[in-house]
């Protein structure tokens, strides 16, 4: 079955680390996002890539980095330097066309600093 | 893209259509109304999108009005697994693709 896949679902984290999460599809598109969401708020661009090998920040990409080295695959990492992690993280993904076309979502990680 | 305007929250008896108002009056020529719903700690899930005609499909329809500054997504006959959240989007249709916005959503409370 074709999909995006996020992994893990639930993640911990001590402070000061830093810390992957994982996004990967098997829907041959091309954009990638990522998104936070907080309690009772709405998604929050983070990053998003457009094509392999690039990627460009969204409205919140202070203390997260990312890479998009496969098509399949748009790793986030939340570094030490983001000071309020704990939050549900979601990855989209969308094929290039004319924009007649829906984004796709994973199940989140939620992620919690402890 | 254009930004857009929803109520925080709604409700609606089930078995009874739920009507859902979005207002984008910024909306361009070439962008689509996008709808996706969130059900708590789950990934968005699509429902519709359109640009300028009404759209029907098996969840749901989606009216634009004609001069394309607002719509409403209508499910039919609403039951309790439609509570959630539920997103308005508007987004650009171009090849290159932009950053698209997800708002604050409606909470679509569905009650027996």
């Amino acid at each position: 079955d074709g999909g995006i896949t996020q992994s893990p679902k639930y993640l911990f984290r001590k402070e000061g680390q830093n810390v992957t999460l994982s996004c990967e599809q098997n829907l041959n598109h091309d954009a990638m996002y990522w998104y936070r969401q907080d309690p009772g708020q709405g998604l929050r661009l983070i990053y998003y890539s457009q094509i392999v090998n690039d990627f460009q920040k969204g409205d919140i990409a202070e203390g997260y980095s990312v890479s998009r080295e496969k098509k399949e695959s748009f790793p986030l990492t939340v570094t030490s330097a983001q000071k309020n992690p704990t939050a549900f993280y979601l990855c989209a993904s969308i094929s290039r066309g004319s924009g007649n076309t829906e984004a796709f979502f994973g199940q989140g990680t939620r992620l919690t600093v402890v | 893209d254009a930004k857009t305007t929803q109520p925080t929250s709604m409700d609606c008896a089930e078995g009874r259509a739920a009507n859902l108002p979005c207002n984008h009056s910024t909306i361009s020529g070439n962008e689509y109304v996008y709808w996706y719903r969130q059900i708590h700690s789950q990934g968005p899930q699509y429902i519709i999108h359109g640009l300028k005609n009404n759209e029907t499909n098996e969840m749901a329809s989606l009216i634009i009005t004609e001069d394309r500054k607002s719509s409403t997504l209508i499910l039919p006959h609403a039951t309790l697994r439609d509570t959630a959240v539920y997103y308005c989007i508007v987004r650009v249709a171009t090849y290159n693709f932009n950053k698209f916005y997800f708002g604050s959503g409606t909470k679509l409370n569905v009650k027996p």
